[in-house]
């Protein structure tokens, strides 16, 4: 009730590809959706956020498709370059109380220059 | 905005001590903090959740008398491994919100050792 199943594990792309990553979530009292980047050695930083009210939201390149229904939702990443290298973690949590993120298992991500 | 700064970045330490992680809010008062492990190549795992002034909750399965969490300011979070061994060796990540509603923000961890 609580997983959120993430894929793929791993991820080449070539420069100027499309990355996708992919997200489904079980617990339907969820209601915030964010993805967060993470480089070695440091910290997760988010990325982009979603809510169920809307079934896309974008920021620059980055774009998070949303699909209440399926309970699914991904990350798609335009234009990829090999800054983007890193490892993205999906997550779920309500809104209330306090508000425990559940995080994917994590997709290592590498853009080919 | 919404930096979290966690002190020390690397610690190596003998089998059997004690060793003080920081987590501080350096530009906004966090009401609640999470403190998270991540195993090499691995996902995050929630430890406990504190609210300033309040004892903090652990996950299921996280030792409360191991893993010593203090919250004691808006500002500033501990965490202790009391008596560490080398099964504790981990990446400790703390994350801090300033209210509910408002997204975690992360420190850049801590990489802990123990010989």
């Amino acid at each position: 009730q609580q997983q959120v199943k993430q894929s793929p594990q791993s991820l080449i792309v070539q420069k100027g590809g499309i990355s996708i990553i992919n997200c489904a979530y079980e617990n339907t009292a969820f209601d915030y959706f964010p993805w967060y980047q993470q480089f070695p050695g440091k910290g997760p930083a988010l990325l982009i956020a979603i809510r169920p009210d809307v079934s896309e939201k974008k920021e620059g390149r980055f774009t998070i498709s949303f699909n209440k229904s399926a309970k699914q939702f991904s990350l798609h990443i335009m234009d990829s370059q090999p800054g983007d290298s890193a490892t993205y973690f999906c997550a779920a949590s309500k809104t209330t109380g306090f508000q425990k993120l559940v995080f994917g298992t994590g997709t290592r991500l590498l853009v080919s220059p | 905005g919404a930096v979290v700064s966690q002190h020390p970045s690397w610690v190596i330490c003998k089998s059997g001590t004690s060793v003080k992680i920081e987590c501080r809010s350096l530009d906004f008062q966090a009401t609640t903090m999470f403190w998270y492990r991540q195993f090499p190549k691995q996902s995050l795992m929630l430890m406990a959740t504190s609210n300033e002034g309040s004892k903090a909750t652990y996950e299921q399965g996280v030792e409360k008398d191991k893993f010593l969490i203090n919250h004691a300011s808006l500002t500033l979070s501990t965490l202790t491994v009391t008596s560490a061994h080398p099964e504790d060796s981990s990446f400790y990540i703390c994350s801090a919100r300033d209210r509910v509603g408002q997204p975690q923000h992360f420190g850049d961890g801590t990489r802990l050792s123990i010989l």
